[in-house]
């Protein structure tokens, strides 16, 4: 198992370029997760999906949007990039059949907007 | 909604001295706990969890984490630390049958020699 693979590892974009960060699961997970982790912050949800063709916002979901078109999918799209955009990104799954919320986190990916 | 506060933004600890990280959480019923390790440059590794039983938790590296619902704390412990162990930790909380997480703001570890 590959667990949770994100792509790419580092970008860089000028203000008001769009891009999409690629996450994929191979667990069968139901649930996906886009997190952003800034300094002093931790990480605050974006969005998430229960399953294929289910999104919802989580807490800092603007200027950010999300399909979930199959289970292993999950990405995230900038439409419109930002400088406030500059984060660190992770992509989570879990199940609940495992039947205790844990999440498992990809490798991240470090935006940096110019 | 359920929210954790890590009131320790920043420790140094001696190699071999031991640690305690602190975690505290917000959340009307029974909640699923979590600390999560990041090294840097690295993702997330969970440490352990907690979601029902005994309080006191065992984890992997050789932390351990204890449960106490009377201060809605879930506090982190280790021993005898490596260097090996400076780190980014994050306390994180759950609900049943909700798979979202609120994370603290994590506690960066620094060790030395």
């Amino acid at each position: 198992n590959a667990g949770v693979t994100q792509t790419p590892k580092f970008q860089v974009l000028k203000t008001g370029q769009s891009m999409t960060l690629q996450c994929a699961q191979d667990m069968n997970h139901e649930y996906m997760s886009w997190y952003r982790q800034d300094p002093g912050m931790g990480l605050r949800l974006i969005h998430y999906s229960v399953g294929a063709g289910i999104t919802d916002q989580g807490e800092v979901p603007n200027g950010y949007n999300v399909s979930r078109s199959t289970t292993e999918d999950f990405p995230l799209r900038l439409l419109s990039a930002a400088p406030s955009q500059t984060s660190v990104y992770f992509c989570a799954s879990s199940s609940p059949t495992s039947g205790d919320n844990e999440q498992f986190f990809g490798p991240g990916t470090r935006l940096t907007v110019l | 909604a359920q929210s954790v506060t890590q009131p320790d933004i920043h420790i140094t600890v001696s190699e071999g001295a031991s640690l305690e990280l602190r975690c505290n959480y917000s959340y009307g019923a029974t909640p699923y706990l979590f600390w999560y390790v990041q090294s840097p440059g690295q993702g997330l590794q969970l440490l352990l969890k907690y979601f029902s039983g005994d309080t006191l938790v065992q984890g992997i590296k050789g932390f351990e984490a204890e449960f106490k619902r009377s201060q809605s704390s879930f506090n982190l412990r280790k021993p005898s630390v490596h260097w090996s162990d400076a780190a980014e930790y994050f306390c994180a909380v759950g609900a049943i049958n909700d798979y979202k997480l609120s994370f603290g703001a994590g506690t960066t570890v620094t060790v030395r020699a």
